[in-house]
């Protein structure tokens, strides 16, 4: 079983959708958790850090439940802007383990 | 500000030649240095990562191997490359562990 599983998608979603991504962690002592987001072919940058009690920036808003191991990121009102790769991204003593990634594409 | 570096951005070689890859990190003293690569289609894989000059971390075994001689000097190494080591490379800074990961702009290799 990988550290870290998210859907690789894609998801093909309009302007203004809303959409929402899921990421499980296997290991129960993960300390902390992040979102990232990674344009084709370039490097990734983080996007946000996920706290216990869920935490909003702007549009994106992440999740976080420990018991069930479980992330996830709600981004509201689609931009074609977001049209990316995010990566969800757990701490397991002090390293930084990747998901493979889940890819969004917002169509006009 | 903090900025890092990475080269070269692309490379295609020979299946069997050594390899260089080269970062290096401006505007902080002491971080913590990674190696990800990043295959087609998959996600980031830790390579390497170092939290001082000299001590390196291997996280997978391969034929690759890491060296800090620098405090701000991350260098990865192949003495003979497979085609299995195509990718995107990717090296990375931290003030701290766990902490944001600053990446440089990546390394694409090519193995022929």
């Amino acid at each position: 079983r990988k550290e870290v599983e998210q859907d690789p998608g894609p998801f093909n979603v309009p302007e203004g959708a809303t959409v929402a991504f899921n990421c499980t962690y296997s290991n129960s002592a993960s300390q902390s958790f992040f979102w990232y987001r990674q344009d084709c072919r370039k490097e990734p940058k983080l996007l946000m850090s996920v706290y216990s009690s869920g935490n909003e920036d702007g549009r994106f808003t992440a999740q976080l439940n420990r018991a069930s191991q479980y992330i996830s990121l709600l981004i509201r009102d689609s931009k074609l802007s977001d049209s990316a790769t995010y990566l969800c991204v757990v701490s397991n003593t002090g390293k930084l383990i990747f998901g493979q990634g889940t890819t969004l594409q917002v169509k006009p | 500000s903090q900025t890092i570096h990475q080269w070269p951005a692309t490379l295609v070689q020979p299946v069997g030649s050594p390899l260089s890859l080269e970062c290096t990190v401006e505007g902080t003293s002491n971080p913590n240095l990674y190696w990800y690569r990043q295959a087609a289609g998959r996600g980031l894989q830790l390579l390497f990562y170092s939290v001082g000059i000299g001590q390196i971390s291997s996280e997978v075994p391969q034929n690759l191997s890491a060296s800090r001689p620098q405090d701000r000097q991350f260098i990865l190494s192949s003495k003979k490359l497979l085609l299995s080591d195509s990718g995107f490379y990717l090296c990375a800074w931290s003030a701290h562990s766990p902490g944001e990961l600053f990446f440089g702009e990546g390394s694409r290799l090519t193995v022929l």
